[in-house]
């Protein structure tokens, strides 16, 4: 069974670009949700969606977007880049909907860096 | 942003040792997890934990979630070279939400 995807790996931007990031769940999951991973603040919760509508959202800016798809797959995007977004974002997919408690599984991420 | 307080931090054992690491939280949770993260790698789930003083074991991982709902531990035992890496724990409310909330990690090296 094939886990979570996201693409790119691997992208670097400069400030004040934006960027979108694509995450595939596993296959029947329907709920995906996004954090930032990084050295000083460790995991931090960006957003989740289930049903294409966003369920919950974390605490950041409104340069911080995303959504999803009736297939499930889901993006992030991130306007105005600043080098304070450099980071690995990550994509977690599970079965249940919002509250089910059904664990999440993580994709690899994708490492972002601004110049 | 809300973190949970995990510790140690950092662990440097000798090979075939068990090691235990915890985390506590201000906040009750309905679901702990216990995630490995290595380089380059997303995190991957060990063991999820959903009622309070339940222990559960996968292989030489167990893990107990706490009875006050507020705390959970992971052991490993006769630890091996490939349980290096960063455990993190991740406390989930429930409640209508999917957010997890994660520990600072603990980072395990091993001396063979």
């Amino acid at each position: 069974k094939a886990g979570v995807t996201q693409t790119p790996r691997y992208l670097i931007k400069t400030r004040g670009q934006q960027v979108t990031l694509s995450c595939s769940p596993i296959s029947g999951h329907r709920s995906v949700s996004w954090y930032q991973q990084t050295p000083g603040q460790g995991l931090q919760f960006l957003f989740e969606y289930f049903s294409e509508t966003q369920r919950n959202k974390g605490n950041f800016p409104g340069r911080f977007s995303g959504r999803q798809f009736s297939n499930s797959r889901s993006e992030m995007n991130v306007s105005t880049l600043e080098l304070g977004d450099s980071a690995l974002y990550l994509c977690a997919s599970s079965y249940g909907g919002p509250g089910s408690g059904q664990p999440q599984h993580f994709g690899d991420g994708t490492r972002l860096s601004i110049l | 942003g809300q973190q949970l307080n995990q510790s140690p931090q950092s662990m440097f054992i000798q090979e075939g040792e068990d090691v235990s690491m915890n985390c506590t939280s201000s906040s009750i949770f309905n679901t702990w997890l216990w995630y490995k993260q290595d380089p380059g790698e997303g995190p991957v789930l060990l063991i999820a934990l959903y009622k309070a003083g339940e222990l559960t074991s996968n292989g030489r991982l167990t893990a107990q979630f706490g009875i006050t709902r507020k705390d959970s531990f992971l052991n490993i035992s006769a630890s091996i070279p490939s349980d290096v890496g960063i455990y993190f724990c991740a406390g989930q409310l429930g409640q209508g939400a999917q957010k997890l909330v994660f520990g600072q990690g603990t980072r395990l090296t091993i001396n063979p």
